[in-house]
């Protein structure tokens, strides 16, 4: 099985800062990577999907690159309303993974 | 308006059964395919279950394979899972999610239902 390993766990950042998380794949996926935010006590909301397409209406702010085994989610400026859990997800042969998660904090 | 509202969680004893259900509106539940993902208190997301827009292909994690069937009645616009032979880390809020397409990520997500396997 594909294993996916998200860094950092915990990221302490601030309104405005750039923010890069990264998703490594255990095993080559192509672009079969998409990226969610979840917030305490909601639903996981898609925000990139085959590794670098905006989902319509998430904020332009919100880019995802790679292809492969190494992915990012990028946050160009941090805004109040960014501080969450950020999962990776991929698929590959008929199943899908999630990433561990990444919190993203208030420095 | 695009809504799923999952219902039947509940607390259950380890091995017992209980059935999951997710009602879909607002679009067209024949044409899209379907999963279940759950999250344990505290814990990160785990995919369980794919099932397709015609219910001819199904998948499932290997941590379920076994206890747990998806299915669906497009007629019904719903969604099941039925969950034999439960374990205690069966224990999460079970979320039903529409695919956007099929592969590249889910769209659409309810809001959960918690079920806790605890005797």
């Amino acid at each position: 099985d594909i294993q996916m390993t998200q860094s950092p766990s915990t990221l302490s950042a601030s309104v405005g800062d750039r923010v890069t998380i990264t998703c490594r794949a255990s095993q080559s996926i192509s672009s079969w990577l998409a990226w969610y935010q979840q917030k305490p006590g909601k639903a996981p909301k898609l925000l990139i999907y085959k590794a670098s397409s905006l989902e319509s209406g998430v904020p332009s702010r919100f880019s995802g690159s790679g292809s492969g085994t190494e992915f990012t989610l990028t946050i160009s400026s941090l805004q109040p309303d960014d501080f969450a859990t950020y999962y990776c997800q991929q698929y590959n042969s008929y199943t899908w993974t999630f990433g561990q998660g990444t919190k993203v904090e208030i420095k | 308006e695009v809504q799923l509202v999952e219902s039947g969680g509940g607390l259950v004893q380890p091995g017992g059964s209980l059935r999951l259900s997710c009602a879909a509106s607002g679009f067209t539940f024949s044409s899209y395919s379907m999963n279940w993902v759950r999250q344990a208190p505290g814990k990160g997301l785990e995919w369980v279950s794919y099932i397709s827009s015609s219910s001819s292909t199904i998948y499932y994690a290997d941590s379920v394979k076994g206890r747990f069937t998806i299915s669906r009645d497009n007629a019904k616009n719903s969604l099941y899972l039925q969950m034999n032979s439960l374990r205690d880390e069966d224990t999460a809020v079970y979320y039903c999610a529409r695919d956007l397409v099929f592969r590249v990520g889910y769209n659409y997500w309810g809001q959960g239902t918690l079920v806790t396997v605890s005797s």
